[in-house]
């Protein structure tokens, strides 16, 4: 079955670094497009960062452009937030989720999501 | 960019009920709109594609309807198992959730 793992969140003062990875398993990573979206305590989902099945294409939300890199290693199965500049606005939930396209650009649909890390920012 | 106003926010009824949410698009988006699911301390799960499409294994007592700017989204009889907030989506916007009780 497909599985999604985050780590990496914890507690980071403003303007620090963190990197989240997603672990998947379950099917083939490497020809799917993957997101990832955060949730800020108590509001909904914010749709974060994109990246294409064999990376070669990144997309990111205003908010988090410049500061955020999504990027994925296919040999491990897994995927990469590294998350520099961090403010207290991006205190969150931050969850992996799979794009079902396979081998192309995203449809933007989120068929599968992990359970999320924790980030907080604060000092 | 498009918004997506859900509502209500909340909502409380009893095992049996017919449960309805409605999410509403800034400007005409067709029926590219999505419905999850997520239980506390749990991944989302995706429910409904394009507006009105069960996900292989949902039950059929979920179901939606809509386009252009109009959907809803509709438990025909509730279950002690939906409880969980349910979120709409379109492209990278979601709705704001509705969290859904027992009464």
């Amino acid at each position: 079955q497909v599985q999604l793992v985050e780590s990496g969140g914890g507690v980071v003062q403003p303007g620090r670094s963190l990197r989240l990875s997603c672990v998947a398993s379950g099917f083939t990573f490497s020809i799917y497009g993957m997101h990832w979206v955060r949730q800020a305590p108590g509001k909904g989902q914010e749709w974060v960062a994109f990246i294409w099945y064999d990376g070669t294409n990144e997309y990111y939300s205003d908010s988090v452009e410049g500061r955020f890199t999504i990027s994925r290693d296919n040999s491990k199965n897994t995927l990469y937030l590294e998350m520099n500049s961090l403010r207290a606005e991006d205190t969150g939930i931050y969850y992996c989720a799979r794009d079902p396209a396979i081998g192309t650009g995203g449809t933007f649909y989120f068929d599968y999501w992990g359970q999320g890390t924790l980030v907080t920012v604060s000092s | 960019d498009i918004q997506m106003t859900q509502s209500p926010s909340s909502l409380s009824a009893s095992v049996g009920d017919r449960v309805t949410i409605t999410c509403q698009a800034s400007q005409d988006i067709n029926t590219y709109l999505n419905w999850y699911q997520q239980k506390p301390g749990k991944a989302p799960k995706f429910l409904i594609y394009d507006a009105s499409n069960l996900e292989t294994g949902v039950p059929s007592r979920f179901s939606g309807s809509g386009s252009g700017t109009d959907f809803t989204f509709t438990i025909s009889s509730l279950q002690p198992e939906d409880i969980a907030t349910y979120f709409c989506q379109h492209m990278t916007t979601f709705g704001g959730g509705t969290k859904v009780e027992i009464k």
